[in-house]
């Protein structure tokens, strides 16, 4: 299939790590947030998701992390799998007011 | 299936011809967007439908791209006089309401322009 974001930064972790990706975003109004994780080939898939009334989310082997002094939300992975090879999107978006404004994306590769 | 699904799942076309790429929203979903990714690129934003409001087109790059949404479920968009620079994957997504829910996509046309 399609490569997707053949130039975007990457992270390589050994599998069975954990992973930590970063997404600073750019509105402070911004008020909900999402994570995508995209394989390639494949729309975005929604991996899970954050208001801004919490800092913290977790779901399954994942937590999402919201820093709304600096602005910046991070997805946590734990135990790090192959099947976890794909590009991950942060999304923010303003209720009421605006779409949703995409992150430029972090490829995630996982290492034997 | 129960997601949302676009057609084709791939088109090539020569420059200055007209496409139509159709985009199938998840039953109940009352709104819809359309979204460009071009390769090394997130996604650009094009064009969004909710329910019977006026849809927001802020984002369709020029006049040669427009959309429509019938009934208010299935929607195409149409780009008029392809260039080379259309050459992209075209995703949609719909969600329950506008706010505060997550987008669910489908897996995008890939358009290539030669």
């Amino acid at each position: 299939g399609e490569s997707v974001g053949l130039h975007l930064p990457t992270l390589s972790v050994q599998e069975g790590d954990n992973s930590i990706i970063n997404c600073a975003y750019s509105n402070s109004a911004s008020d909900y947030f999402i994570w995508y994780k995209q394989e390639s080939g494949k729309g975005p898939q929604f991996i899970i998701d954050i208001r801004s009334n919490m800092d913290k989310r977790q779901g399954q082997r994942v937590t999402v992390l919201l820093n709304k002094t600096v602005k910046h939300l991070s997805l946590q992975i734990a135990a790090t799998q192959p099947g976890d090879s794909a590009v991950y999107f942060c999304a923010e978006m303003v209720n009421y007011g605006q779409n949703f404004v995409f992150g430029p994306g972090t490829r995630l590769s996982v290492l034997p | 299936g129960a997601g949302v699904s676009q057609s084709p799942s791939n088109k090539v076309t020569e420059k200055g011809k007209d496409v139509e790429l159709r985009c199938d929203p998840i039953s109940g979903h009352t709104a819809l967007y359309w979204y460009r990714q071009s390769l090394g690129q997130g996604l650009e934003f094009l064009i969004y439908f909710q329910g019977n409001s006026a849809p927001d087109k802020s984002g369709l790059p020029s006049d040669r791209f427009s959309a429509e949404r019938t009934g208010g479920s299935v929607s195409t968009l149409t780009i008029q006089r392809t260039q080379q620079e259309d050459s992209a994957v075209y995703l949609c997504a719909s969600s329950l309401i506008r706010s505060n829910q997550p987008q669910h996509f489908g897996d995008g046309t890939r358009l290539s322009i030669l």
